[in-house]
């Protein structure tokens, strides 16, 4: 199985949106509402931010939105902070028990 | 509140085997609500699933890894283990535990990792 594909770096402005997409294929992305995202700031452990597709944990920002077309799943975080400086990973069920993770995206706050 | 602990040698020399466990605190690792998992982060490189036991004894691995990767668990002691054989340094990385809810197949609470080299 191979990673899903996620762009190495994002940037914004503070109070602007960033998108983050996360491309795979029909055995895994397209194939599953299972998708979920991760913020992983440096030397830490990573975080659920998004689960099933669009669903946030409780204590997640409502600034951070997940959505999913055809293979390619999508992170907008809107009105970015300082805080959201971190890099951010997707994750996908890939049927049979089996898991598959993004690359990674290193998102800047200018 | 549920927390993970990861525990085990920093330094595994090559072709040995690498073995780690994982404490859960706060929580039973027999709730039948969760898979037991164990993810791994090379150096500045991105995550990759290991595998992941239910209470049971019911494992599930990497394809890329099966043939190397044994995930085991203790209920007695709250504790689940990874052993990973023939290693190379293309293993050294930062192992992560985490739980991962069966109800909405996610990984949601994690470890705070453990480096490890091999060499």
């Amino acid at each position: 199985q191979s990673a899903l594909t996620q762009p190495p770096s994002a940037s914004g402005s503070p109070g602007q949106s960033v998108t983050i997409s996360c491309t795979g294929t029909s055995s895994d992305v397209g194939g599953y509402n299972y998708v979920s995202w991760y913020q992983q700031h440096p030397g830490k452990a990573p975080k659920l931010m998004i689960y099933e597709v669009s669903k946030r944990p409780s204590g997640v920002p409502d600034r951070f939105a997940g959505s999913k077309s055809g293979n390619t799943a999508s992170l907008t975080v809107s009105g970015l902070q300082a805080e959201d400086e971190a890099d951010y990973y997707c994750s996908s069920y890939a049927g049979s028990n089996n898991f598959v993770f993004g690359t990674g995206t290193k998102v800047t706050v200018l | 509140q549920v927390q993970l602990q990861e525990s085990g040698p920093g330094l595994v020399k090559p072709s040995q085997t690498l073995s780690l466990t994982c404490t859960v605190s706060g929580g039973s690792i027999s709730s039948g609500s969760y898979y037991w998992s164990w993810i791994r982060q090379q150096p500045g490189k991105g995550l990759e699933w290991i595998g992941y036991i239910y209470y049971s004894g019911s494992t599930y691995y990497n394809p890329s890894l099966k043939t190397r990767v044994t995930i085991s668990v203790d209920t007695s002691k709250n504790q689940f283990s990874l052993k990973l054989s023939s290693v190379t340094a293309a293993d050294t990385a930062v192992y992560y535990c985490a739980r991962e809810a069966t109800a909405n197949i996610a990984f949601d609470i994690w470890g705070q990792g453990t480096m490890v080299t091999v060499s």
